[in-house]
């Protein structure tokens, strides 16, 4: 199994403008979530899905989108990207309890 | 505001030694408690976890203490090795469900482990 995978890893936006984060995972977990995570800091949530087709907001989702029209894809969107988006984003999936997490989106918006 | 924090931000120790890493948290309600790694350049990964009906609970090298007394929660690492070195978060879960679907994470500890 590939686990949780993420796309890109590395991307450099202009204010304004859009991008979706792609996020797969192959383990066949209900549950999948989006977190950023900024500097030095910890993780928080922006959106998490029980299922597809059902999507609910986190601590932080302000400026963000997000669907899930098939167990295996949680895409995040952003429609107008800010300087404060610039973070790390990190995808994950659980079936319950135990969280397994991608690799990482680096963003940077200028 | 309800958080969850952590008292040191960063903690070095001798290769062998034993390890503690604390986390207070806030919210009394919460029923869930579970300690991530995190590597360099990686995304976290789980260690441990605790149900609030338990005050510890051991895995492989790693115990999980719990006090609902005075909400404090920490990770202890047994023989600690380079391969420890990383920076752990605390997280507990505000959601209803009784799983992990809403974290709150704390800063985190950054271990680094001395030869």
């Amino acid at each position: 199994n590939a686990g949780v995978t993420q796309t890109p890893k590395f991307r450099i936006l202009k204010i304004g403008q859009s991008m979706t984060l792609q996020c797969t995972q192959d383990m066949n977990h209900n549950y999948m979530y989006w977190y950023r995570q900024d500097p030095g800091m910890g993780l928080k949530l922006i959106y998490y899905s029980v299922g597809a087709g059902i999507t609910d907001k986190g601590e932080v989702p302000n400026g963000y989108n997000v669907s899930r029209s098939t167990t295996e894809d949680f895409p995040l969107r952003l429609e107008l990207a800010a300087p404060s988006q610039t973070s790390v984003y990190f995808c994950a999936s659980s079936s319950y309890n135990e969280q397994f997490f991608g690799p990482g989106t680096r963003l940077t918006v200028l | 505001g309800e958080s969850v924090g952590l008292h040191l931000p960063t903690l070095s120790v001798q290769e062998g030694d034993n390890s503690i890493i604390n986390c207070a948290y806030s919210n009394s309600a919460s029923d869930y408690f579970i300690w991530y790694k995190q590597e360099s350049g990686k995304g976290p990964q789980f260690i441990i976890d605790i149900r609030s009906n338990m005050d510890k609970r051991q895995g492989q090298r790693v115990t999980v203490l719990l006090n609902k007394t005075v909400k404090h929660l920490s990770l202890q690492i047994a023989a600690t090795q380079p391969g420890d070195s990383a920076v752990y978060f605390c997280a507990e879960n505000r959601g209803s469900q009784g799983g992990s679907e809403k974290l709150v994470f704390g800063k985190g500890t950054k271990l680094t482990v001395n030869p």
